[in-house]
């Protein structure tokens, strides 16, 4: 099946640091998501990317819909404490698609 | 206005033994998914139920897994006979119907199988 490659893995950074991940994929995905998981919650939806080459920031979050449309990007500045999570990029393949293909995941920790 | 809620949310079991996993999907939304999340993977495609079609099984990794949705609204997640490599955690969603609608993610049931 299809599968999203999510790196880094896990990021220790300085709280005021810039953060940055990314996922990829051998498959063509027509929306990119990126979720982040506090510990016992489900995964809440951060930024959605719908065409290829979109470029979008919600408030420090800044996010890239690859324009092979196979890779995306988020990037989080100035980090502060309550970004610590699990981030993880999410894939539909295609309009009105359901399912919901996702990364690893990429676990941030930041030293205060 | 209330989100996604699941029961229990943990369950310890006997391997062989069967388990019953509920969701409330938010109240109008049409759509439910079921994921699973084994730990430090993300999330795992199992069911999907829209209104009154067909659900999409292409994700049930067995045929232990089961899942019904009575009413367009409470689901039930079913595994029989567990066995330990169905520990994880078990994740519910809803959304309304149509294309880009957002998925809200219910807290999960912490499923261990011993």
């Amino acid at each position: 099946g299809q599968q999203l490659n999510q790196s880094p893995q896990s990021m220790f950074i300085q709280e005021g640091e810039d953060v940055s991940m990314n996922c990829t994929s051998s498959s063509i995905f027509n929306t990119w998501l990126w979720y982040k998981q506090d510990p016992g919650e489900g995964p809440v939806l951060l930024i959605a990317l719908y065409k290829a080459g979109e470029l979008t920031s919600n408030g420090r979050l800044t996010a890239q819909f690859g324009i092979t449309r196979k890779d995306s990007f988020l990037n989080i500045s100035a980090s502060i404490p309550s970004d610590v999570g699990i981030y993880f990029c999410a894939g539909q393949l295609y309009q009105g698609a359901q399912k919901l293909v996702f990364g690893q995941g990429t676990r941030l920790t930041i030293n205060p | 206005g209330a989100g996604v809620s699941q029961s229990p949310s943990n369950k310890v079991t006997e391997k062989g033994k069967d388990v019953e996993l509920r969701c409330d999907p938010i109240s109008g939304h049409t759509a439910l998914y079921w994921y699973r999340q084994s730990l430090g993977q993300g999330l795992e495609f199992l069911i999907y139920f829209q209104g009154n079609s067909a659900p999409d099984k292409s994700g049930l990794p067995s045929d232990r897994f089961s899942a019904e949705r009575t009413g367009g609204s409470v689901s039930t997640l079913t595994i029989q006979r567990t066995q330990q490599e169905d520990s994880a955690v078990y994740l519910c969603a809803s959304s309304l119907a149509g294309p880009n609608n957002e998925q809200f993610f219910g807290p999960g049931t912490r499923l261990t199988v011993l």
